[in-house]
């Protein structure tokens, strides 16, 4: 069973940041955060991950709270093309992702 | 050039036949998977190999045989095929080592279609 939690979907303003909420209320110490994205008909691709620091990449940035129970995917600019199910899975230790639902981001103009 | 490669990318076929699907990286990882997403679009993972060994074995029908040759290819072989086995099935390959950030690379899928 996934270890996180999402909403359904969200939508966003073309041209707004997208803030994707994630709980991980269960996550062990040094069990890392993963963010995928999944375009329609499309394989999974990665986004970004973290431990306990904020991370930030050309895609996107990762914000984990303190006690590292949440996490925020943050799409500073969403476009059209981001319109994607975004997947936040927490890494187990045996190397193994698990995939929840995800949540669906619809970017509209 | 296309990372991971899958083939078919798509498949239809009748109840009781024997399908296989193809998996290739060319990233020089060491460990490969495949994963099913069914018709709710859930994605599960059902194998993993490492340097051709199996290391992850979900909970999957025996029908379903997956095989190494060597470490940049993991084929997926189904007998006896069932309705329940139309999905997309996704290889992905990453790399184990230390220094690794445990990035999955996915192919494009193989949609797979029992009639």
């Amino acid at each position: 069973d996934a270890k996180t939690t999402q909403p359904t979907s969200m939508d966003c303003a073309e041209g707004r940041a997208a803030n994707l909420p994630c709980n991980h209320s269960t996550i062990s110490g040094n069990e890392y955060v993963y963010w995928y994205r999944q375009i329609h008909s499309q394989g999974p691709q990665y986004i970004i991950h973290g431990l306990k620091n904020n991370e930030t990449n050309e895609m996107a940035s990762l914000i984990i709270t303190e006690d590292r129970k949440s996490s925020t995917l943050i799409l500073p600019h969403a476009t059209l093309r981001d319109t994607a199910v975004y997947y936040c899975i927490v890494r187990l230790n045996t190397g193994k992702l698990i995939f929840g639902q995800g949540t669906t981001l619809q970017v509209k103009p | 050039d296309t990372a991971v490669s899958q083939t078919p990318k798509y498949l239809v076929t009748q109840m009781g036949n024997d399908k296989s699907i193809k998996c290739e990286q060319n990233l020089g990882h060491d460990t490969m998977y495949w994963y099913k997403q069914d018709s709710k679009k859930f994605l599960k993972i059902m194998f993993s190999y490492n340097n051709k060994e199996l290391i992850i074995n979900e909970t999957v029908p025996n029908r379903f045989s997956p095989k190494s040759p060597d470490k940049a290819h993991l084929n997926l072989h189904i007998n006896s095929l069932e309705l329940g086995d139309s999905a997309v099935y996704f290889c992905a390959s990453s790399h184990r080592g230390s220094g690794s950030t445990g990035e999955l690379f996915f192919g494009e899928g193989s949609r797979l279609t029992v009639l």
